[in-house]
């Protein structure tokens, strides 16, 4: 069993859709952060979220800390072809500091 | 650019043999992380340092010993290759105090 869910695992969508990835937890987690990975690349960081209720916003992509530090969700707007990828939530429980885990993924799949 | 590189980038190797992947970092940074990634598991935790000599079990850690005599340089070894390590992965530096990881490119190893 994997400290944080992913939902969906894959999703494909056409060109300018919205789409919604969920990570989930049972644990609390003093900061969350969402990573997207190319194939053959490693995983790059695309923002951290800290405080709970937080939401960020990074061009055509939102994101949000739940209130209780559990969980938290990304939401692409008007999708394209270039946000195709696997993306992974990551987080460090604050009663396991240091044990930085992963989520299994959401593989994204946006068509022309 | 974290200033990672992984060594060697691919490999194939035989069942029973020992193997040992390198990780150098250019920035001095305190905290080092083994992830493997397979499908469907997203990326999962082997190993993390937290300083020379500072080394401690993440979820996968079976079959994988680690060292970390200089700050640079964190060693990943697998005493007895077996075909279930058959895996790419990828090493990390992570920054504190949020955890934020940044990866190198990742070594796909091949157990035959």
């Amino acid at each position: 069993t994997q400290l944080l869910e992913q939902s969906p695992q894959f999703l494909s969508i056409q060109e300018g859709e919205n789409l919604t990835v969920y990570c989930n937890s049972s644990s609390v987690f003093s900061s969350l952060q969402w990573y997207r990975q190319e194939p053959g690349e490693g995983p790059v960081l695309l923002v951290t979220v800290v405080t709970g209720g937080e939401v960020k916003k990074l061009k055509r992509l939102t994101f949000q800390f739940g209130d209780a530090r559990k969980d938290s969700s990304l939401h692409i707007t008007a999708a394209q072809p270039g946000d195709t990828g696997l993306y992974l939530c990551a987080g460090a429980a604050t009663d396991s500091w240091g044990k930085l885990q992963f989520g299994a993924g959401t593989q994204v799949v946006v068509t022309p | 650019d974290a200033g990672i590189t992984q060594s060697p980038r691919h490999k194939v190797t035989e069942t029973g043999t020992p193997v040992t992947l390198r990780c150098h970092q250019t920035e001095n940074h305190r905290y080092m992380y083994w992830y493997r990634q397979d499908p469907g598991h997203g990326l999962r935790l082997i190993h993390y340092s937290y300083g020379v000599k500072d080394t401690d079990k993440g979820e996968v850690s079976d079959g994988y010993s680690v060292s970390r005599s200089k700050t640079e340089d964190f060693l990943l070894t697998l005493e007895s290759a077996t075909s279930s390590q058959t895996s790419v992965y990828f090493c990390a530096i992570v920054q504190v105090p949020n955890t934020e990881a940044f990866f190198g490119q990742g070594t796909r190893l091949t157990v035959v």
